[in-house]
């Protein structure tokens, strides 16, 4: 079993829509978590960042951490057809090991005009 | 506009021949990492440095992969011999030891092995 697992999708809403992502993990330590968006053919860009639990807000996307279910989110609010891409969660320990970002395998996501 | 630059971009090979991919961190970052992308195993770490020294390889298949920073504005990957398993996407990321805030990611080398 993976460290951080991660429906691949692909996830097909409409405009407008709210996106819900999300990855589950297994080692307890992790406390930095991380969301990325990959466009096609392009390398990784940092969306959202949060440490240990709770929630952050920037603009129409939100993270939420629930560290007691280890379970993240990433919620898309207002989706665009811009928003389509490929959406990794990454998570790392405090530490030594801060890092080592373990990435989940991504959400493929196409929002439909 | 700072950015990661990797060359080269593409690449084709036959099995066995030496691949050697290049970075070039964003001026001022004292931290490189290397990843490997594929769709089963999606991204990972194959080598991080720390102001040019190598704190982690560990990722890295010993016997056949290589990383190093000549200096602090190139780090090369380096593969001999190759193999058709090593077809992926190779990306370098630099960033400042503040946090994974600062970590940029380069565009990627797309390397086939024949």
């Amino acid at each position: 079993q993976k460290e951080v697992e991660q429906d691949p999708g692909p996830l097909s809403v409409p405009e407008g829509a709210i996106v819900s992502l999300n990855c589950t993990y297994s080692n307890s330590a992790f406390q930095y978590f991380m969301w990325y968006r990959q466009y096609s053919r392009k390398g990784p860009e940092l969306l959202m960042y949060t440490y240990s639990s709770g929630n952050k807000e920037d603009g129409r996307f939100t993270a939420q951490v629930d560290k007691s279910s280890k379970y993240i989110s990433l919620f898309i609010r207002d989706s665009q057809p811009s928003d389509s891409a490929t959406y990794l969660c990454a998570m790392s320990a405090v530490g030594v090991g801060t890092y080592k970002y373990i990435f989940g395998t991504g959400t493929r996501l196409k929002v439909l005009a | 506009d700072a950015r990661v630059t990797q060359t080269p971009r593409h690449k084709v090979t036959e099995m066995g021949q030496e691949v050697t991919m290049r970075c070039q961190p964003i001026l001022g970052h004292n931290t490189v990492f290397w990843y490997r992308q594929t769709m089963m195993q999606g991204l990972e770490l194959l080598a991080y440095f720390r102001n040019r020294a190598p704190l982690d390889d560990s990722g890295m298949p010993k016997d056949r992969f290589s990383a190093e920073m000549p200096d602090a504005t190139l780090a090369t990957l380096k593969i001999q011999p190759s193999e058709p398993r090593d077809s992926a996407v190779y990306f370098c990321a630099s960033g400042s030891a503040g946090g994974p805030e600062t970590q940029y990611f380069g565009p990627g080398t797309r390397l086939l092995v024949l």
